[in-house]
């Protein structure tokens, strides 16, 4: 798997847009890139996934460089609920549902009152 | 997505024994995935089952130590066994979502060995 690349933290005002940023300079073509997070105590939680197309869903965007070696998640509305570590994960999309998830360190974002 | 039932919730135990996760899932799922998360550390994958067979664990897991079962494809448990202090942990249980999407986790079992 590729590896990947984030930031070990960041801060972010509430109400403010939250980017993340991620580094996955050795991405293989069918590899796809996905986000999770993992709010204090609680399992990861997935955000967004994508291959090489910007991607938004209810909870963020996800924009993926034209050249696939780093994408940006982002938080349009940071809360304060938002606080936690952010993954950022390389993974073949043909694994199905039979590939694991390999995690790295992640980002702490902390959201400021 | 699939919902994840995991228990116990968290537990204390004294070192010597073993202990027994459960997950329940809602759905049949073909994989099941254990997942360690030491203190402050990120996650580290124990070993993946599959019904049926046996588990495969990742290097630095043996069954001995944290023997798994799969009887059915909504179902599984994870064993620490022969626990020790360095066994303090988060352990969680997942399954991949449809068509890729994203896995799901469970809550996780919090667990202290004194």
């Amino acid at each position: 798997d590729a590896k990947t690349t984030q930031p070990t933290s960041m801060d972010c005002a509430e109400g403010r847009a939250a980017n993340l940023p991620c580094n996955h300079s050795t991405i293989s073509g069918n590899e796809y890139v996905y986000w999770y997070r993992q709010i204090h105590s609680q399992g990861p939680q997935y955000i967004i996934h994508g291959l090489k197309n910007n991607e938004t869903n209810e909870m963020a965007s996800l924009i993926i460089t034209e050249d696939r070696k780093s994408s940006t998640l982002i938080l349009p509305h940071a809360t304060l609920r938002d606080t936690a570590v952010y993954y950022c994960i390389v993974r073949p999309y043909s694994g199905g549902s039979n590939y694991k998830l390999t995690f790295g360190k992640g980002t702490l974002l902390t959201v400021n009152p | 997505s699939a919902v994840i039932s995991q228990k116990p919730s968290r537990d204390i135990c004294q070192r010597g024994t073993s202990l027994t996760i459960q997950c329940q899932v809602d759905s049949q799922v073909t994989m099941m995935f254990w997942y360690r998360q030491q203190p402050g550390q990120s996650l580290t994958l124990i070993a993946t089952a599959n019904q049926g067979s046996e588990a495969t664990y990742e290097s630095g897991f043996v069954i001995d130590k944290f023997p798994i079962s799969r009887p059915n494809l909504t179902f599984s448990t994870l064993t620490v066994s022969n626990m020790s202090p360095e066994d303090s942990s988060i352990y969680l249980c997942s399954v991949a979502g449809y068509a890729n999407y994203g896995y799901t986790f469970g809550s996780g079992t919090r667990l202290t060995v004194v």
